[in-house]
């Protein structure tokens, strides 16, 4: 299985803050990831796919990046509605993985 | 509007069964790949199963997670538009928000194969499985 780890676990940040995201695979996985959002007592939201394409809808203050097995969440300007869970998946291959999670607070 | 609806959670005991439902609506439900992913305290986001959608690229297709496999079964009825998820041999580790969720595919095609990977862009609410005593 390919395992998916988050850095940092949480961060603390204030808005207009830029914040970024690692996210690490075990093997490589090319460029095939995913980035969510998650709030409390919600399902996730897809951000991002296939590395660094943003989904319909999503700010463009969100950004992704990277391929084989490191990747970045970009976030340019932290806004209120920001802090949450953030969660990395591959796709490249089952059983999908997901990372542990990157908590967004408030400094 | 895309929606995905979960139904069947609740309380079971550790040995016990429960069929869960999700109802999709707003979109070619037999077009698509779909999957159940759940969460936990514990154990974070888990993809439990996924199912190839009867006129989608990968039909016939069912994957499962190692945890899961011989014990859970994933089926879909185009007609109803439903996923379900039967759940056998529950554990208490089986507790979780399971979500219902739908794929979406990215191409790759090469001389002389093609392959499909596949994300999940929408999430239902989740229904509740507690497996307890």
């Amino acid at each position: 299985d390919i395992q998916m780890t988050q850095s940092p676990s949480t961060l603390s940040a204030s808005v207009g803050d830029r914040v970024t995201i690692t996210c690490r695979a075990s093997q490589s996985i090319s460029a095939w990831l995913a980035w969510y959002q998650q709030k409390p007592g919600k399902a996730p939201d897809l951000l991002i796919y296939k590395a660094s394409t943003l989904q319909s809808g999503v700010p463009s203050r969100f950004s992704g990046s990277g391929s084989g097995t490191e990747f970045t969440l970009t976030i340019s300007s932290l806004q209120p509605d920001d802090f949450a869970t953030y969660y990395c998946q591959q796709y490249q291959s089952f059983p999908l993985t997901f990372g542990g999670g990157t908590t967004v607070e408030i400094k | 509007e895309v929606q995905l609806v979960e139904s069947g959670g609740g309380l079971v005991q550790p040995g016990g069964s429960l069929r869960l439902s999700c109802a999709a609506s707003g979109f070619t439900f037999t077009k698509y790949e779909m999957n159940w992913v759940r969460q936990s305290p514990d154990k974070g986001l888990e993809w439990v199963s996924f199912i190839g959608g009867s006129r989608g690229k990968s039909r016939g297709v069912i994957n499962y997670a190692d945890s899961v496999r011989g014990r859970f079964t994933i089926s879909t009825d185009d007609a109803h538009n439903s996923l379900y998820l039967q759940m056998n041999g529950l554990r208490a580790e089986d507790t979780a928000v399971y979500f219902c969720v739908r794929s979406m595919r990215d191409v790759v095609v090469v001389p002389g194969s093609t392959y499909f990977y596949y994300y999940m862009d929408v999430w239902g609410k989740g229904t509740t499985v507690t497996v307890s005593s």
